[in-house]
């Protein structure tokens, strides 16, 4: 079935430090790719996304990109900040599909 | 604030014991969900609204039913509250039936123990 993996956390950074989160997926169709970010105690909030291949999503410094050759959508920022410290999850959707797929998620934390 | 309101926030229940979590949006959105969360295994969907009048179930219904009791609210019900629905249950919404463009709005979460 439509499915995403995610790297193992959790995952210590100091700060300034760059930042890839891995995330491959499985799927049937043609799924579009997202982001989550979920700081403490709190809901998800989306981060980026991407609907096709060779896309990009981007937002607050992140960035991901949707890689059909190698079902990836890793997630990298160039110099985290301790308010980057919070769990990330990738998710796929399937066209026409209401059931977003999430990974386990992976929790980063980072040190001043 | 607009976004996804979840009560409560906190719940113990024994094990036996009935409740309702409730979830009401106020973006217009025609699509609701209700997820769990456990270390681990990210967000698993329980069951799901595509439009007001209509509920499906999702990856792990057993033990839940819903309600779309309007265009506004997706209520989860414990009949029978077991120690494994100890979790924590996110709402979230969509505005469109077809979710591959757009992304979900979360509410905050119900962290429940079951003992």
């Amino acid at each position: 079935g439509d499915s995403v993996t995610q790297m193992e956390g959790p995952v210590t950074l100091s700060e300034e430090a760059f930042l890839t989160i891995n995330c491959t997926y499985t799927a049937t169709g043609y799924p579009s790719l997202f982001w989550y970010v979920q700081y403490p105690g709190e809901g998800l909030q989306l981060l980026l996304k991407a609907t096709k291949a060779d896309d990009k999503g981007s937002n607050k410094g992140f960035e991901a990109t949707y890689r059909k050759e190698t079902t990836s959508f890793h997630l990298e920022k160039g110099s985290v900040q301790v308010s980057d410290s919070a769990v990330y999850f990738c998710a796929l959707t399937i066209y026409n599909n209401n059931d977003m797929r999430f990974g386990a998620g992976t929790r980063l934390t980072v040190k001043p | 604030n607009a976004g996804v309101t979840q009560t409560p926030k906190f719940q113990v229940l024994k094990t036996g014991q009935s409740m309702t979590l409730q979830c009401a949006q106020d973006m217009n959105h025609n699509s609701m969900y209700w997820y769990r969360q456990d270390p681990g295994m990210g967000l698993r969907l329980i069951y799901y609204s595509a439009s007001e009048g209509t509920t499906d179930k999702g990856e792990v219904p057993n033990g839940y039913n819903v309600s779309r009791l309007n265009k506004r609210e997706f209520s989860l019900r414990l009949e029978s509250a077991a120690p494994s629905q100890t979790s924590v249950y996110f709402c979230a919404s969509s505005g469109v039936l077809v979710t591959n463009n757009y992304g979900y709005t979360f509410g905050s979460g119900t962290r429940l123990t079951v003992v």
